[in-house]
C-alpha cells in the first residue's frame, strides 16, 4: 500500500535519552516534514527537507535532529537538550507539483 | 506574516444538527492556499481540501461544505446533518506562494458530536 509510515505508534523514554522516531513514505514526495503537536495547540515545524541530502529548521528545532540521505525516509532524533520532549509527533509529505501535505499517523512520545 | 485563527476551540452538538467550523486567516500575499483538515482520535491527519487564492466558488462534498470569501477573509466549513463519525478536531491552514510551501495551520477546533 502507498502511504507514510510512522514507527512505532507509542513510545517511552527515560528522562536524557535519545530518542529516534521514523518517518517512511513510498508515495515518490520530494519533501518531508515533522512537526510537533501538544494538547490544545496547532502543529509546530520541527525540521524540513525539500530533497535529499538537503534539510531546514523550522520555527522549533532546538533539541531535535534529522537526516535525510534517502528519499524515502526522515527521521528525527530527540535528544537530550529537549527540554519538553513528551508530544505527539507527526510526519508529513507534499509533492513537488502541488502545496498539499500528506500525512503519517503520527508517534506518541512519552518522557518518563 | 501570515496566521491563521480558529476562534472556535470546541463545539458540541447532536447528531443531525448543521455546524460551521469558523476560519479566519491573514495574508498579505495576493496568491496563497486554503486547506482543511480533519484529526480522528487515531491521530492523524486527513487532508480534506485545497482552495487557492483565485477560486472563491464555494465547494460542496457529500455532507461537506466550504464558503470562501476573500472581503472577509474567511474560509469556512459546514457539516451538514453531522453524524458520531465526525467527532475529530479539524485545522484550518493557509500556506502562501513563492516560499516553502509551509503552511501555518490554526490552533483547531474540537467538534464532539452526541448521539
Amino acid at each position: 500500500d502507498g502511504g507514510i509510515t510512522q514507527s512505532p505508534k507509542y513510545l517511552f523514554r527515560k528522562e536524557g535519552q535519545n530518542v529516534t522516531l521514523s518517518c517512511e513514505q513510498n508515495l515518490n514526495h520530494d519533501a518531508m516534514y515533522w512537526y510537533r503537536q501538544d494538547p490544545g495547540q496547532g502543529l509546530r515545524l520541527i525540521y524540513y527537507s525539500q530533497i535529499v541530502n538537503d534539510f531546514q529548521k523550522g520555527d522549533i528545532a532546538e533539541g531535535y535532529s534529522v537526516s535525510r540521505e534517502k528519499k524515502e525516509s526522515f527521521p528525527l532524533t530527540v535528544t537530550s537538550a529537549q527540554k519538553n520532549p513528551t508530544a505527539f509527533y507527526l510526519c508529513a509529505t507534499r509533492t513537488g507539483y502541488t502545496d498539499t501535505q500528506y500525512f503519517g499517523p503520527g508517534t506518541r512520545l512519552t518522557v518518563l | 506574516a501570515q496566521k491563521v485563527t480558529q476562534a472556535q476551540t470546541e463545539i458540541s452538538v447532536v447528531e443531525k444538527e448543521d455546524v460551521t467550523l469558523d476560519c479566519v486567516y491573514e495574508t498579505r500575499d495576493t496568491t496563497y492556499y486554503l486547506f482543511w483538515y480533519k484529526q480522528p482520535p487515531s491521530g492523524e491527519l486527513v487532508f480534506l481540501i485545497r482552495r487557492n487564492s483565485f477560486d472563491e466558488q464555494n465547494e460542496i462534498s457529500g455532507r461537506y461544505s466550504w464558503n470562501f470569501q476573500k472581503s472577509t477573509s474567511s474560509f469556512n466549513f459546514t457539516i451538514t446533518a453531522s453524524q458520531v463519525v465526525d467527532s475529530a478536531v479539524y485545522f484550518c491552514a493557509l500556506s502562501e506562494s513563492g516560499g516553502s510551501y509551509i503552511p501555518t495551520f490554526g490552533r483547531g477546533t474540537s467538534l464532539i458530536v452526541h448521539p
